[in-house]
């Protein structure tokens, strides 16, 4: 059980797009949705913050007019990336847990993005 | 404010040898204190988490960490490691209430034949 699901799992776009994420908790329904941001051989970093029908809460320096956060359902949290440019190239993982910080956050595989 | 220190972004033991990975921490607050692993090309798993309750936790695959206040370290050990022990390794603190975790950089743990 606790099964996270992303989609998709690589995206490639042009300097400009938009970009689509989509984070499922599969066999839960998750209070609390946790987007997090990984660059290559480092450690991952909190963006941001969503509780179902609330807005994302975001950490000091994420731009939230960027970095786009959905939380419409207790199953489904969605980020989306507008105007992607290079640097936002990353490994974007999401996360899900029943009440946030105390308990368990369920981890998706991950989506990599790589913006041309 | 919180965070981890991992010591060592790479720590490589013989197959069966024992393996320690350390962790520190700092927290204005008593922590929540998570193990993940991250297996290549996978999504992070629980290893174990402390919530305040036995000092000595004890987690998956073997794996077991203690939480020692005095030292503000949850260090994580198992006994003999196994090849399929080899990846990355995360220790996280939160807070509570509805924070997210603050992750160290990882150590790579290489098991060598």
């Amino acid at each position: 059980g606790a099964v996270v699901s992303q989609h998709p799992s690589r995206v490639i776009c042009k300097s400009g797009t938009s970009v689509k994420i989509e984070c499922r908790s599969l066999d839960f329904q998750a209070t609390t949705m946790f987007w997090y941001r990984q660059f290559p051989k480092q450690s991952l970093m909190l963006m941001a913050t969503s509780n179902e029908g609330s807005k994302a809460t975001y950490e000091q320096g994420v731009e939230k007019d960027k970095f786009l956060i959905n939380h419409a359902s207790l199953t489904l949290s969605t980020l989306t990336v507008t105007s992607a440019h290079p640097e936002d190239s990353s490994f974007y993982i999401c996360s899900a847990s029943l009440a946030g910080g105390t308990d368990t956050q369920y981890f998706g595989p991950g989506t990599r993005l790589t913006v041309l | 404010a919180q965070s981890v220190t991992q010591l060592g972004s790479h720590v490589s033991v013989s197959e069966g040898a024992l393996v320690l990975l350390r962790c520190n921490y700092s927290s204005s607050v008593p922590p929540y204190l998570f193990w993940y692993v991250q297996y290549p090309n996978q999504g992070l798993q629980l290893l174990l988490k402390y919530t305040s309750a036995a000092t000595l936790v004890k987690g998956i695959n073997g794996f077991e960490a203690e939480f020692k206040k005095s030292e503000t370290s949850f260090h994580l050990t198992k006994p003999s490691a196994h090849m399929s022990d080899a990846a990355e390794y995360f220790c996280a603190v939160s807070e509570g209430g509805a924070d997210g975790l603050t992750f160290g950089k990882g150590t790579h743990l290489i098991i060598q034949p």
